[in-house]
């Protein structure tokens, strides 16, 4: 069935150094995807989103690029801080006319952990 | 505090127990969901409510009973639970059916 897949489980990084979490997803029609952080104890926090009409979206220190051809989704943070120490979810949902989206289907998840 | 409150923050309840969680949101969103999150799974979506409406109940077990009286305030039952329902549940509105989800804490159920 459709899914949303993540290649590692887990990254740890040095802070300050740029860190890059990868997403695969498998539904072709899928045309709006969200990166979202969840800290412990915490729900998922939107971080950044682009649609399929783009291939790479800035945010503050934050960038997501999509390959549309292999269906790849990626989320670079520069200059990764201890705050950044989360789980990172990928998502994907497709537009269904005006505002209107279907529903949200969430990657398994990358715990990222940054060491001092 | 991100608009959506979910209490309580941690159950712990018996398999023969009756509670209930409660989700508020003070967005002015008309769309509710549920989620569970267990360990080493991805969001799994248990129900949608529009406009108070269910719209979708993901083929959830009948021990999970949402309510949604108002566009406000979404409720889960739960009732003859197993350890395996033990996970996060997390509570999340947008208005419309926007991608602009707004997650709750979530509540971290133990079923003992």
């Amino acid at each position: 069935g459709e899914s949303v897949g993540l290649h590692l489980p887990t990254l740890s990084v040095q802070e300050g150094d740029n860190s890059i979490i990868n997403c695969a997803y498998s539904n072709s029609a899928s045309d709006y995807f969200i990166w979202y952080k969840q800290e412990s104890g915490k729900g998922p926090q939107f971080i950044i989103d682009i649609r399929s009409n783009m291939d790479k979206r800035q945010g503050q220190r934050v960038t997501v690029l999509l390959n549309k051809t292999v269906k790849h989704l990626s989320l670079q943070i520069a200059a990764t801080q201890p705050g950044d120490s989360a789980v990172y979810f990928c998502a994907e949902t497709k537009n269904a006319g005006g505002t209107s989206y279907g529903k949200l289907t969430f990657g398994q998840g990358t715990i990222l952990t940054v060491h001092p | 505090e991100t608009g959506v409150t979910q209490t309580p923050r941690h159950l712990v309840m018996g398999m023969t127990n009756k509670k209930s969680l409660k989700c508020e949101q003070h967005l002015g969103h008309n769309a509710m969901y549920w989620y569970k999150q267990s360990a080493k799974k991805p969001l799994e979506l248990m129900f949608v409510y529009n406009f108070k409406e269910q719209t979708e109940n993901n083929s959830v077990p009948s021990r999970f009973s949402p309510e949604c009286p108002n566009s406000s305030h979404l409720f889960l039952h739960l009732h003859t639970l197993q350890p395996e329902d033990s996970a996060l549940y997390l509570c999340a509105s947008s208005q419309d059916f926007s991608y602009g989800y707004t997650f709750g804490s979530g509540t971290r159920l133990t079923v003992v």
